[in-house]
């Protein structure tokens, strides 16, 4: 089940299930998007991009899907396993003085049971 | 891949003392680097975006003259906390870009700064 902590909501499936984690972005203009992992201590790690012009893409077991409509964006994972147990970022490009800046979503914390 | 180092991992400093990171692009060039910061349970929140040879741009609410960043040359950011206090303790985290326009970053493995 989903449920909101102190700061980060916290998502928690068995091993083995799919787990989608979703997020919502603010910039309408943004047309790059990343997935990251962050384990604990660690800085974040690439997962999965998407360019606005598509709408879904997949990886090894990740597919982002993209919604402009509403600025939603997805991250499934297939067959979830405990190393797959971190904090999910999602991260949007917007363009400021001159840089194309990545500015990062709230997160959500992905628990995985055995 | 490219690689980011970032140096050191952790430090411990005395309240009103000066700590610097350093961040470093090991086999390109990075002309451009961000600075985040990320509080327990927090999101990373971007600081400073700076360009080799060329000031320091700081986001709303950043002190620029607590945080002082140098992009010394193309692989190398330093960030320098002056005068730290307990409520600067904080996951510090660099992300350095090869062009300003480029979509490709890539992250330091993060500084956890504790002032006591």
């Amino acid at each position: 089940g989903e449920s909101v902590g102190l700061h980060l909501p916290t998502l928690s499936v068995q091993e083995g299930d799919n787990s989608i984690i979703n997020c919502a972005y603010s910039n309408s203009a943004s047309d790059y998007f990343i997935w990251y992992k962050q384990e604990s201590g660690k800085g974040p790690q690439f997962i999965i991009d998407i360019r606005s012009n598509m709408d879904k893409r997949q990886g090894q077991r990740v597919t982002v899907l993209l919604n402009k409509t509403v600025k939603h964006l997805s991250l499934q994972i297939a067959a979830t396993q405990p190393g797959d147990s971190a904090v999910y970022f999602c991260a949007e490009t917007l363009f400021s003085g001159g840089y194309n800046k990545l500015i990062f979503g709230a997160g959500t914390r992905l628990a995985v049971h055995p | 891949g490219a690689v980011v180092s970032q140096h050191p991992s952790r430090v411990i400093c005395k309240s009103g003392t000066s700590v610097k990171i350093e961040c470093r692009s090991l086999d390109f060039q990075a002309t451009t680097m961000f600075w985040y910061r990320q509080f327990p349970k927090q999101s990373l929140m971007l600081m400073a975006t700076s360009n080799e040879g060329s000031k320091a741009t700081y986001e709303q609410g950043v002190e620029k003259d607590k945080f002082l960043i140098n992009h010394a040359s193309l692989t190398l950011s330093t960030l320098t906390v002056t005068s730290a206090h307990p409520e600067d303790s904080s996951f510090y985290i660099c992300s350095a870009s090869p062009e300003a326009g480029d979509y490709g970053y890539t992250f330091g493995s993060g500084t956890r700064l504790t002032v006591v």
